[in-house]
């Protein structure tokens, strides 16, 4: 059974660096049927696309995270990471990590439980 | 950028009523629709993709129609647990993104 496991520290202080990593059970991530990402969600608010990556390191990231967002794969680990630069307080939110459906435009078919990240 | 729209913003239903769920995109999407349900204090889970396939093990009372613009979300004899918020997700072409969310009380 496929299972998502967010881990990374749950307070990261204004304009430094949040680092979450997702480790993956049941699934092979260099699978490539699917890709890896990440949605986020803020207190209160609907959910956000930050960005995704495949089985050979093809990386995608929102517009509106402009350039502060970095991906990567650990294949011998079965994990992958988010790395975003420069944070600020609208970054704070539940971080999900998803396995998602043949292109870096499908649909997540799995979540994460999510991790709280606070940027203060 | 195409731009997802989900109404009602609220539905409030008791169970065992029928709950039908709106959403529309500001350009042709085809049928690359997915939705989602978020529980409270959870995280959400693939209902529906490609408009109306539902996914491995979601119960047959949720169904998805539509295709273009204009998509429904139906889900019929509501149980307790079916209460939450519904989101729409574009599927058609990168960066995806999600509608503002329904929420079913």
């Amino acid at each position: 059974q496929l299972q998502l496991q967010e881990s990374g520290p749950g307070l990261v202080r204004s304009s430094g660096t949040l680092s979450v990593t997702c480790t993956v059970s049941g699934d092979s991530i260099i699978s490539r049927s699917h890709y890896w990402g990440w949605v986020r969600q803020s207190a209160g608010k609907g959910l956000e696309y930050i960005g995704s990556i495949s089985f050979n390191g093809n990386d995608y990231y929102s517009p509106s995270l402009k350039t502060r967002g970095s991906l990567s794969i650990d294949r011998p680990m079965n994990e992958f990471s988010l790395r975003m630069i420069s944070v600020t307080a609208t970054d704070t939110g539940i971080y999900y990590c998803v396995r998602q459906s043949g292109t870096s435009a499908g649909d997540f078919d799995s979540w994460g439980q999510g991790i709280l990240v606070t940027v203060s | 950028e195409i731009v997802l729209t989900q109404s009602p913003a609220t539905l409030s239903l008791s169970p065992g009523e029928s709950a039908t769920l709106s959403c529309r995109a500001s350009h042709n999407i085809h049928n690359y629709l997915a939705w989602y349900q978020q529980r409270p204090g959870q995280a959400p889970r693939l209902l529906i993709s490609d408009a109306s396939n539902r996914a491995a093990g979601i119960p047959a009372r949720f169904s998805g129609s539509g295709s273009q613009t204009d998509f429904t979300l139906t889900i019929s004899d509501l149980e307790s647990e079916d209460f939450g918020i519904y989101y729409c997700q574009r599927c058609d072409s990168w960066p995806p993104a999600f509608g503002g969310g329904t929420r079913v009380e």
